[in-house]
């Protein structure tokens, strides 16, 4: 079965800082990877996808990258802000195309 | 425009009570979806359906049951609750067309079973 796993439980920078957040996934090739914001007593909200056949994709202060051969994908944000405080979650799509698998999620934390 | 919509936000159960939370969306979308979240555990997906009068199990199905009569609704039920059902339930619900897969959450069930 997939398995997808994010290497940081908690991650914590100072403002205007880059972080940094990675994403692994083993045992399929999903179409594309998705990654959501999810705050406190919130439900998650969709930030960026990108697709196999995409290495990078940017939105404001926003990159992705998706490394089919690695099985990796990293997401970035920079100048970072005490904002950007959240929980940030991978999904990709399962075998069957029908549903989204989620890692555990990272919980960055921005310190002014 | 409510997108999609959970109720209640919180409820406490007694072990062995049955209830239904509720789920609709708005924005007319085949796919819905329901994960539930504990802590530290991420997103486990319970049941799913891509259309009205189509469902199937997820990852963590045992315990509940779904129903989807038409695309706005899809209530989940539980029917004789245990400790293990404690936990954060979110509804979710996608177009999943060619150019958009992205799923929008609502914000969620908070219940506690005791």
């Amino acid at each position: 079965s997939q398995k997808i796993e994010q290497n940081s439980e908690a991650l914590n920078i100072q403002e205007g800082k880059t972080a940094t957040l990675t994403c692994n996934y083993t045992n399929y090739s999903p179409a594309y990877l998705q990654w959501y914001r999810q705050d406190p007593g919130r439900g998650p909200v969709f930030l960026l996808l990108i697709r196999e056949n995409e290495k990078e994709k940017r939105k404001e202060r926003l990159k992705v990258t998706f490394d089919t051969t690695l099985k990796q994908s990293l997401f970035h944000i920079t100048a970072s802000q005490p904002a950007d405080s959240a929980t940030y979650l991978c999904a990709l799509e399962d075998q069957a195309g029908t549903a989204l698998i989620f890692g555990k999620g990272t919980t960055l934390s921005v310190s002014s | 425009n409510a997108g999609v919509t959970q109720t209640p936000k919180f409820r406490i159960l007694k072990i062995g009570q049955s209830m239904t939370l509720q789920c609709a969306q708005d924005m007319n979308h085949n796919y819905m979806y329901w994960y539930r979240q504990d802590p530290g555990m991420g997103l486990k997906l319970i049941y799913y359906s891509v259309g009205a009068g189509i469902t199937d199990k997820g990852e963590v199905p045992n315990g509940y049951n779904v129903s989807r009569s038409t695309t706005e609704d899809f209530p989940l039920r539980l029917e004789l609750a245990a400790p293990s059902q404690t936990s954060v339930y979110f509804c979710a619900s996608s177009p999943r067309d060619s150019t958009n897969e992205k799923l929008f959450f609502g914000s969620g069930t908070q219940l506690s079973v005791l």
